[in-house]
């Protein structure tokens, strides 16, 4: 079936830095991807809507400035998430809809990401 | 806005019971609804996808029931057995917002 990778898997930096996440998907072509955040326990929350070629849309109360999304191609959507501080630490999975396959959508395996 | 409840929150119990793990949306209107399941500090991953037009959809031992009109959704999991602990998550997908909305998902441990 149809793959979306998503790299890191995990990734520390120091507060302040800036950190890029990458989504792929790996065999088909998606013209829009997801961002989601996870908080330990919970379920997932949608962050932005990342569509190739125009802007994300973004969820009410997500900054836009602070969670920098470009879909440059049909195969890769990236989540730069800028000056980073501890509170940012979280699991961010993206995910990809298959048009071909009933709009199956699929998920990437996740980026822990810490703030020290 | 949609909205997804998943019942029960957690599930503890033996190897080998057959289980059914609820799941409740407030917007009829869906293009598909999935299950999926994800493990500790993992990704989702699909187990069943339904399309609104369907009742039904089996893989193994897994069974997925859609009533789009009472807004329900059903995975029924037979003959559990341990590698089957996970959180199992439902998320149905509107057209409308172009997206899919997750339930609270239900914790399940299966004990050997």
């Amino acid at each position: 079936g149809a793959v979306v990778s998503q790299h890191p898997s995990w990734v520390i930096c120091k507060s302040g830095t800036s950190v890029k996440i990458e989504c792929r998907s790996l065999d088909f072509q998606a013209t829009t991807m997801f961002w989601y955040r996870q908080f330990p326990k919970q379920s997932l929350m949608l962050m932005a809507t990342s569509n190739e070629g125009s802007k994300a849309t973004y969820e009410q109360g997500v900054e836009k400035d602070k969670f920098l999304i470009n879909h440059a191609s049909l195969t890769l959507s990236t989540l730069t998430v800028t000056s980073a501080h501890p509170e940012d630490s979280s699991f961010y999975i993206c995910s990809a809809r298959d048009h071909r396959d009933m709009g199956i959508s699929f998920f990437g395996q996740g980026t822990r990401l810490t703030v020290v | 806005k949609q909205e997804v409840t998943q019942i029960p929150a957690a599930l503890s119990v033996p190897e080998g019971e057959n289980l059914v793990l609820n799941c409740s949306f407030t917007d009829s209107a869906i293009y598909n609804l999935q299950w999926f399941r994800q493990d500790p500090g993992k990704g989702l991953t699909s187990l069943l996808l339904i399309q609104s037009s369907q009742r039904e959809q089996t893989s193994g031992r897994l069974n997925a029931s859609l009533d789009k009109s009472s807004g329900r959704s059903t995975l029924y999991i037979a003959a559990s057995q341990p590698g089957d602990s996970a959180t199992y998550l439902c998320a149905p997908f509107n057209n409308a917002g172009n997206m899919l909305t997750f339930g609270g998902g239900t914790r399940l441990m299966v004990k050997p």
